[in-house]
């Protein structure tokens, strides 16, 4: 999952199973959180989004579930392919213009 | 398919030369952002523009660094003098909204010698 440092989280999948990604987040305020997929050479591209209001919401293979208790927020994607090698920011919107980000998780899709 | 230009892709320099950089948000978006991304730091917000005006360059080295949206379609941030340690891919990206998703450039990967 996702962490604060120099450290950034890896996952390595194998072609074909379900692929888990988490984050804590850090403000209790924040009413916004979205996941980033950023390829080599690339910059970050939007996956899904989701507002506090919800705890669950889904996209094509992805499903995004947030759990404001604990404040954690996770991204699923469903029949990983090796296009979805990339790392993965969560990033959270404190009710304001901001937006802050993880430091990424690396996932590596096992042919 | 709208997205955001950065122009130039890579940028490689010697120290103490100016860098300017260039970003054409999409098309109706009200929000500009730059970012820096590092490996040790990862993505860090360098300054914030709505409707062209600067909102937040709290992020930026102010004795060096200068943000600017000359029109509603180009915003620029310079650096003068450059450093080694500016090295990093700057990133713009552009939005329709406050606490609405950010559509990101491909960046501008630069280096300083």
């Amino acid at each position: 999952g996702e962490s604060v440092g120099l450290h950034l989280p890896t996952l390595s999948v194998q072609e074909g199973d379900n692929s888990i990604i988490n984050c804590a987040y850090s403000n209790s305020a924040s009413d916004y959180f979205i996941w980033y997929k950023q390829e080599s050479g690339k910059g970050p591209q939007f996956i899904i989004d989701i507002r506090s209001n919800m705890d669950k919401r889904q996209g094509q293979r992805v499903t995004v579930l947030l759990n404001k208790t604990v404040k954690h927020l996770s991204l699923q994607i469903a029949a990983t392919q090796p296009g979805d090698s990339a790392v993965y920011f969560c990033a959270e919107n404190p009710n304001d213009y901001k937006l802050s980000f993880g430091a990424g998780t690396t996932v590596t899709v096992r042919a | 398919d709208a997205r955001v230009t950065q122009t130039p892709r890579h940028k490689v320099t010697e120290m103490g030369q100016e860098v300017t950089m260039r970003c054409q948000p999409i098309l109706g978006h009200n929000t500009v952002f730059w970012y820096r991304q590092t490996m040790m730091q990862g993505l860090e917000l360098l300054a914030y523009f709505r409707n062209r005006a600067p909102l937040d360059d709290s992020g930026m080295p102010k004795d060096r660094f200068s943000a600017e949206m000359p029109d509603a379609t180009l915003a620029t941030l310079k650096i003068q003098p450059s450093e080694p340690r500016d090295s990093a891919v700057y990133f713009c990206a552009s939005g329709s909204g406050e606490g609405e998703k950010l559509f990101f450039g491909s960046g501008t990967q630069l280096s300083v010698l």
